[in-house]
């Protein structure tokens, strides 16, 4: 099956700075990549996914880069904000089945 | 998207006893998967509920302990059978796109929150 690998494990940067999470598949079949956002206690909620088909997508103060060669995937968060401390997750797969990353507990520091 | 909802939100259960999970939706959606996740943990892929079928479980997860029924397309049970302390975890429902809408894309119910004593 497939296996995602994601780094760091926390963290932390100052309010306005960037960050980025980097995540690494290991099946060469996989498809889609979404990234999803949970805060403490609540659902996880997709904030941005990219398919194979496409290198870079961009939404705003976030973007999602794939080097399907490397089979690794990132998440750039620009200009962050304290409401973007939250744990964030990526995931691959094919189709409609997907699997998690560990996690990046991201903390913005005002 | 979809409107997911999920009973209970959260229960104290003793070991030994068994809960099932409902999961409703308020649109068809051609997928609806159940997952794990423990306490500061991932998510955990348990088995993908398909209409009509038996549930496809991922490795380590078996029907007995986990028995899962979807009657139609808008509604989904997780059994939790004869639990342990070991099953105290969250558990989410799962809805991938709608009949009309976006393949892939994954929504979440709101969470179970389970413990086992």
């Amino acid at each position: 099956g497939e296996n995602v690998e994601q780094h760091p494990s926390t963290l932390s940067v100052q309010e306005g700075d960037s960050a980025v999470i980097k995540c690494t598949y290991s099946d060469s079949a996989s498809n889609y990549f979404p990234w999803y956002k949970q805060e403490l206690g609540k659902r996880p909620q997709l904030i941005i996914d990219i398919r194979s088909n496409v290198g870079e997508k961009k939404d705003q103060r976030i973007a999602v880069t794939l080097n399907k060669t490397a089979k690794h995937f990132s998440l750039h968060i620009t200009e962050t904000q304290p409401e973007d401390s939250a744990v964030y997750f990526c995931a691959a797969g094919t189709g409609n089945q997907f699997y998690f990353g560990t996690g990046t507990s991201l903390t913005v520091i005002p | 998207s979809a409107v997911i909802s999920q009973k209970p939100s959260r229960d104290i259960c003793q070991r030994g006893t068994s809960l099932t999970i409902q999961c409703q939706v308020d649109s068809q959606v051609t997928m609806m998967f159940w997952y794990r996740q423990q306490p500061g943990q991932s998510l955990t892929l348990i088995a993908t509920a398909n209409q009509g079928s038996e549930a496809t479980y991922e490795s380590g997860f078996v029907i007995d302990k986990f028995p899962i029924s979807r009657p139609n397309l808008t509604f989904s049970t997780l059994t939790v059978s004869n639990m342990s302390p070991e099953d105290s975890s969250i558990y989410l429902c799962s809805v991938e796109g709608e009949l009309a809408g976006p393949t892939d894309t994954q929504y979440f119910g709101p969470g179970t929150r389970l413990t086992v004593l």
